[in-house]
């Protein structure tokens, strides 16, 4: 069954540093999505993005954080300069088409800033 | 505000019992609810989806009820297994839609 890889599963960086993590969608899909989870909290919506572009995103995703689609298969995260509170574990998801289909979570990219 | 409310306790059952979980919103207007399992470290699995003209959806030993009334959804796993122990959401759309919104989970543990 196709799934949603995400590289890398564990990312150590300096507080003020530039991350990227990267997520492969599943190849027919069209809506993609950033979700983060602090330890112990909830999954928290970051962004959705379609169409190259964003469609919805929430307080949470500030000037500090970017999205992108590369290329035809990888949907990147990009945290300018990092925080100590961006400590979490970041999903990429991936929905095949709009409304009630369900979503496609990768494993995960835990990011521990220090 | 939108809320999403699930049990903030651990439930802990017996091996064979059936196990219920809770699921409350405010300020939502569904056209469907979801329901999702997390093991520690991975991500969210998609289980069901009960639309808001279902009553009650079911597969296998998992079955779950709305009520847009009551704005309540109840997520029930009969039979209950020790690999069924993990972190159970509920899951809502955001008004625009484009974005899907998670309760917190209500973790399970069932012992043999």
């Amino acid at each position: 069954e196709p799934e949603v890889t995400q590289t890398p599963s564990h990312q150590v960086t300096q507080m003020g540093q530039e991350v990227i993590l990267r997520c492969v969608p599943i190849s027919n899909h069209l809506y993609f999505y950033w979700y983060r989870q602090i330890l112990g909290q909830k999954v928290e919506f970051l962004v959705s993005f379609y169409n190259n572009e964003i469609s919805e995103k929430s307080e949470i995703f500030d000037d500090q954080f970017s999205v992108e689609r590369p290329d035809g298969s990888n949907f990147t995260l990009k945290i300018r300069s990092t925080k100590l509170e961006d400590s979490a574990m970041y999903f990429c998801a991936s929905i095949s088409g709009f409304g009630n289909s369900p979503l496609h979570f990768g494993n995960g990219t835990r990011l521990t800033v220090t | 505000s939108q809320k999403i409310e699930q049990n903030s306790e651990a439930l802990n059952i017996q091996e064979g019992k059936t196990a219920t979980l809770t699921c409350n919103y405010t300020n939502y207007s569904p056209a469907y609810l979801q329901w999702y399992r997390q093991d520690p470290g991975r991500g969210p699995v998609f289980l069901l989806l009960i639309r808001e003209n279902e009553k009650e959806k079911r597969k296998e030993r998992l079955k779950v009820t709305f009520d847009t009334t009551l704005k309540q959804s109840l997520f029930h796993i009969t039979a209950s297994q020790p690999a069924d122990s993990a972190t159970y959401l509920c899951a809502l759309a955001s008004n625009s839609g484009y974005a899907l919104n998670f309760g917190k989970g209500t973790s399970l543990l069932v012992t043999p």
